[in-house]
């Protein structure tokens, strides 16, 4: 069974950081496109980030470009969202997402940007 | 990057009742185009890909059409679980991009 486990979330000061991680299980890892998207409360959603399977090549919002990194580590089958300068407007829960198409999610982990 | 336009915003309808919601592109996708479901509270779960193939587990009342630029989800005939938001999503490039969501409401 695929499973998509999001960790990380939390209250942060704007401009902190924060790194979020994805641990999947179920599945083989390391061939999927991975993805983060997000929801800001009571908005729509938001594709924020993809990493290809080997991690060679990443893809950005350009709401979030030169401040968030995806990474993943394929040996521990986990995806991480390294989230710098972050901004009230960063406020949402960010979900893991597999595949070109959003084929499975996590349940999503809440990230609150407020002073 | 590529716009997607849902319409309607908010659709009310009753129990039974047939329903479709558009989504347009700027610009031609050659159907990489997807659609979910978000239950309040819950992961969006997903529908159609490709346009028009069905998820497996997803009811056949649920069906996509479209190529180009235009694309329509419909619901054959609506039922209780079927209320709630559905989004678009197109991944012909990135940066993918949603639709804005319809919510599909009790009448």
């Amino acid at each position: 069974e695929v499973q998509l486990v999001e960790s990380g979330g939390a209250l942060k000061q704007p401009g902190g950081s924060l790194r979020l991680s994805c641990a999947a299980s179920g599945f083989t890892f390391s061939i999927y496109v991975m993805n983060w998207v997000r929801q800001a409360p009571g908005k729509g959603l938001e594709w924020v980030s993809a990493i290809t399977g080997s991690g060679s090549t990443a893809y950005y919002a350009e709401s979030v470009k030169g401040r968030f990194t995806i990474s993943r580590d394929n040996s521990k089958n986990t995806l991480y969202l390294q989230m710098n300068s972050l901004r009230a407007d960063d406020t949402a829960i960010y979900y893991c997402a597999r595949e070109e198409v959003l084929d499975y999610w996590g349940q999503g982990t809440l990230v609150t940007v407020s002073s | 990057d590529i716009q997607l336009t849902q319409s309607p915003s908010t659709l009310s309808a009753s129990v039974g009742d047939r329903i479709t919601i558009t989504c347009r592109a700027n610009q031609t996708i050659n159907g990489w185009l997807a659609w979910y479901q978000q239950q309040p509270g819950k992961a969006p779960k997903l529908l159609i890909y490709q346009a028009s193939t069905l998820e497996s587990g997803v009811p056949s009342s649920f069906s996509g059409s479209g190529s180009g630029a235009e694309f329509t989800l419909t619901i054959s005939s609506l039922q209780p679980d079927d209320f709630a938001t559905y989004y678009c999503q197109q991944y012909h490039s990135y940066p993918s991009t949603f639709g804005q969501g319809t919510k599909l409401e009790i009448k």
